[in-house]
């Protein structure tokens, strides 16, 4: 089974509008962490935000939050007024400490944000 | 200061040659990782090592040989470069716990034609 899922191969979002990027994964592990990254097209990798297990609280950084929905197992990127800028692949991510704590990336999601 | 650091960031080279790609960070993290990034952006984790031990090593063919010197580097040596090895390599290091992202260095795009 897939450990991390992302479903949207592209996105379109309009300028200043929200946009939510889908992530749901897949462990039994109760301690573990979730993190997005994003990668413009020049390459580097930049991490955006990230959600522990044990957090009772959505976790935001700016325009970024993270719609954790522990039942369901779903850590959905929200981007708020999406600008040029963010348009970009998105990969969501999961690290769980009963695999020696390696890290699992979702296959992204293209975002592009329309002027 | 860069925190994670690649060289080179391109390579070009024939099929069959031997080439080396050299990572190294100044984060004084415990863990190290090599990913390959192909066409379609998907990432795939090679090796991971931490404290120099190898903890990861993904079904890679054995061309490929990680060499971590000190907890600050790990380089990828490959050998009898294939055309299929074309992609992105992306190192990686973290403090080895659940609750700590990941710090990726610049990648380096090989080519082999």
């Amino acid at each position: 089974a897939q450990k991390i899922t992302q479903t949207q191969p592209g996105m379109f979002v309009q300028e200043k509008e929200a946009v939510t990027l889908d992530c749901t994964y897949d462990t039994s592990d109760p301690s573990y962490g979730l993190f997005w990254y994003k990668q413009p097209s020049s390459g580097e990798m930049i991490f955006l935000i990230y959600q522990g297990s044990y957090d009772q609280q959505n976790a935001t950084e700016g325009r970024y939050s993270l719609n954790f929905q522990k039942a369901r197992k779903s850590a959905n990127l929200v981007i708020s007024a999406s600008q040029l800028g963010d348009s970009a692949m998105y990969f969501c991510a999961m690290r769980e400490r009963n695999t020696g704590n390696q890290f699992y990336f979702g296959t992204g999601t293209s975002l592009t944000v329309i002027p | 200061d860069t925190a994670v650091s690649q060289t080179p960031k391109y390579l070009v080279t024939q099929m069959g040659n031997d080439k080396s790609i050299k990572c190294e960070q100044n984060l004084g993290h415990d863990t190290m990782y090599w990913y390959k990034q192909d066409s379609k952006k998907f990432l795939k984790i090679m090796f991971s090592y931490n404290n120099k031990e190898l903890i990861i090593n993904e079904t890679v063919p054995n061309r490929f040989s990680p060499k971590s010197p000190d907890k600050a580097h790990l380089n990828l040596h490959i050998n009898s470069l294939e055309l299929g090895d074309s992609a992105v390599y992306f190192c990686a290091s973290s403090q080895g716990d659940s609750h700590n992202e990941q710090f990726f260095g610049p990648g380096t795009r090989l080519t082999v034609l």
